[in-house]
């Protein structure tokens, strides 16, 4: 069964670091991997969908990357923000649409 | 604990017709409850959201009269694809959100829908 793992769970940085989040899984047979960002209440927001063949994407200053062999991905956040405050998630797609998520990185970002 | 489930988790049916989709907390009381879609190679996208017992709020470009929701109690809500098409098939997971965690999710294992 494919597990999921998100290091670290909570995570504190003043404002303007560059950040790294990160996520491995078991199973290295996937379809895709994708981060989400969640506010407290709010439903998830999808940041970056990496498909399996591609090693990396990026959006603004986000940047993903994937090592499917290793079973790892980053979220690498440039230049924080306070507004970047919230739990990010990441999960991965497996067959038929399985869908397994990680436990999240709650992210504080300090003015 | 913290059991989301789905009914039905496959279902195909005939353009024109009218589906709904079952999400249930088996466990715990879900205050909020989310639907997603995700259709293949992208993804996962917030659809709605729903309070119990208030209109559900609606993503931008998401269609409040085609995607029907209903949050009737603590531990259910539907949806219903009305006059389904083609276009509607995809995967939809619902999640439910924890009366008192407020950042914890709950996800249900999804269903999906093929209009033929």
């Amino acid at each position: 069964k494919q597990e999921v793992t998100q290091i670290p769970a909570a995570l504190s940085v003043p404002e303007g670091e560059n950040l790294v989040l990160n996520c491995s899984f078991t199973d290295s047979a996937i379809y895709n991997l994708q981060w989400f960002r969640q506010d407290p209440g709010k439903g998830l927001t999808s940041l970056l969908l990496i498909q399996s063949s591609q090693r990396e994407q990026t959006s603004g200053r986000l940047n993903a990357s994937l090592d499917k062999s290793s079973g790892r991905s980053t979220l690498y956040i440039a230049a924080s923000q306070p507004g970047d405050s919230a739990t990010y998630l990441c999960a991965v797609e497996t067959g038929a649409n399985n869908l397994f998520f990680g436990t999240g990185t709650r992210l504080t970002v300090i003015p | 604990g913290a059991v989301v489930s789905q009914h039905p988790s496959w279902v195909i049916c005939k353009s024109g017709t009218s589906v709904k989709i079952e999400c249930r907390s088996l466990d715990f009381q879900a205050t909020t409850m989310f639907w997603y879609r995700q259709f293949p190679k992208q993804s996962l996208m917030l659809m709605a959201t729903s309070n119990e017992g208030s209109k559900a709020t609606y993503e931008q470009g998401v269609e409040k009269d085609k995607f029907l929701i209903n949050h009737a109690s603590l531990t259910l809500s539907t949806l219903t694809v009305t006059s389904a098409h083609p276009e509607d098939s995809s995967f939809y997971i619902c999640s439910a959100g924890r009366q008192g965690y407020q950042e914890t999710q709950y996800f249900g294992p999804g269903t999906r829908l093929l209009v033929l």
